[in-house]
């Protein structure tokens, strides 16, 4: 089972709105709802900003939105701030190999 | 509040073998799958194991599979992994993380610990 596909980096300015793309297959991406997406930070755990493709944990800001359309995920974040600087790694359930996730896509807020 | 402490990581040679442990508190732990996650240095996340809740169903990547036996401990809120044939490409940091639901096919993964180091290395 091979990586989803991430875009290394993404910038944008303070108060932009960027969107993170995530390019699977028919056996992943495309066949279930079931995709995350997560924010992880140098040194620090992953924490999980998405689940079901468009679906916000409690206590996750709204500036964060995700979205499906195909074989491919999308993740925005909207009023980028400096904290939202990280790397994103979205994930999908994929049956037989269960769960796979994506390259990562580090976010740099200029 | 959910917590998860992994312990057990160290420097191994290769070939050699370890367990690595997962603490659970906070939750019914009985009640969620878990996975194991792990970070190359520099690298991006893999997804490695998986086992529902009752321990009954095991899920493995193809890259560990036959090397690594996942298992849990529900008396115990203790979630395991035991390495065998350790390899170099097998260094990373490894995170145990929480399922959004009893079998491992949410998709999500809700509570991550803070993480374990493994080295393999001569």
């Amino acid at each position: 089972q091979s990586a989803l596909t991430q875009p290394a980096s993404v910038s944008g300015s303070p108060g932009q709105s960027i969107t993170i793309s995530c390019t699977g297959t028919s056996s992943d991406v495309g066949s279930y709802n079931l995709v995350s997406w997560y924010q992880q930070h140098p040194g620090k755990a992953p924490k999980l900003m998405i689940y079901e493709a468009t679906k916000r944990p409690s206590g996750i800001s709204n500036r964060f939105s995700g979205s499906k359309s195909g074989n491919v995920a999308s993740l925005t974040i909207s009023g980028l701030q400096a904290e939202d600087e990280a790397d994103y790694y979205c994930s999908s359930y994929a049956s037989s190999t269960t769960y796979v996730f994506g390259t990562g896509t580090k976010v740099t807020v200029l | 509040e959910v917590q998860l402490l992994e312990s057990g990581g160290d420097l191994v040679q290769p070939g050699g073998s370890l367990r690595l442990s997962c603490a659970a508190s906070g939750f019914s732990f009985g009640s969620h799958a878990m996975s194991w996650v792990r970070q190359a240095p520099g690298k991006g996340l893999e997804w490695v194991s998986g086992i529902g809740g009752s321990g009954d169903s095991t899920h493995y990547a193809d890259s560990v599979k036959g090397r690594f036996t996942i298992s849990r401990d529900n008396s115990k809120n203790t979630l395991y992994v035991q390495i065998n044939s350790l390899r170099a490409e097998d260094t990373a940091v490894y995170y145990c993380a929480r399922d959004g639901g009893y079998l491992v096919d949410t998709g999500r993964l809700d509570s991550w610990g803070q993480g374990s180091l493994v080295t393999v290395s001569s």
